[in-house]
């Protein structure tokens, strides 16, 4: 099983600085199926990027997404007050399909 | 629009049986795999199982692995998951979400399933 592990597990910034959030995988992630998922409180999992680094249809191209192999980077340019949730990496390589815990965005 | 629904959470003893449906609208639903993925309260993500468009694959992660049965009916667009002996450790909010082939996408707006006496 690939273990994706996030850091931080918070991260307290202001609107209109930038994020750099990490998934490192414990296996290389087979073809970057590496995606990333934003959810707001009390809703389902919105997809933000798959395949690392391409973006879903309708997102911001302040969201952006990087890395290959073990490491990758969901950055989000300028933050908007909006994005202050929490997002999930996820591999889709290898089975079982598995996510990370959790990155938590917080208004500093 | 792509729209899944999920239902069929609600309480439920331990031992206990549930099943959980997800209609499809908006688009072909019988040209698309399917997931089952659970969150327990104030916990992540965590992927239970996945249908084929066809039927003919399916996959399980091994903690529901015996116990719970994905499956699908293509003329009512509506995908199932079928959870026998149930745990207290399955209470969570259950969603479906439609395979893109590289990640998840859709998801349903999830259904609580509580597993209590």
């Amino acid at each position: 099983e690939i273990v994706l592990t996030q850091s931080p597990g918070t991260l307290s910034l202001s609107p209109g600085e930038k994020a750099t959030l990490s998934c490192r995988a414990s296996q290389t992630v087979s073809s970057n199926y590496l995606a990333w998922y934003q959810q707001k409180p009390g809703q389902a999992p919105r997809l933000l990027i798959f395949g690392a680094s391409s973006r879903a249809t309708g997102i911001p191209d302040r969201f952006s997404g990087s890395g290959s192999e073990t490491d990758f980077t969901l950055t989000i340019s300028r933050l908007e007050p909006e994005d202050f949730v929490v997002y999930y990496c996820q591999q889709y390589g290898g089975s079982p399909i598995t996510f990370g815990q959790g990155t938590r965005l917080e208004i500093k | 629009q792509v729209q899944l629904v999920e239902s069929g959470g609600g309480v439920v003893q331990p031992g206990k049986s549930l099943r959980l449906s997800c209609a499809a609208s908006g688009f072909t639903f019988s040209g698309y795999g399917f997931h089952w993925v659970r969150q327990a309260p104030g916990k992540g993500l965590e992927w239970l199982a996945f249908m084929s468009y066809d039927g003919s694959n399916k996959y399980y992660t091994d903690s529901v692995k015996g116990r719970f049965t994905i499956s699908r009916d293509n003329s009512k667009n509506t995908l199932y998951l079928q959870m026998n002996t149930l745990r207290a450790a399955d209470t969570a909010v259950y969603y479906c979400a439609r395979d893109h082939g590289e990640a998840f996408d859709p998801w349903g707006q999830g259904t609580l399933v509580t597993v209590s006496s």
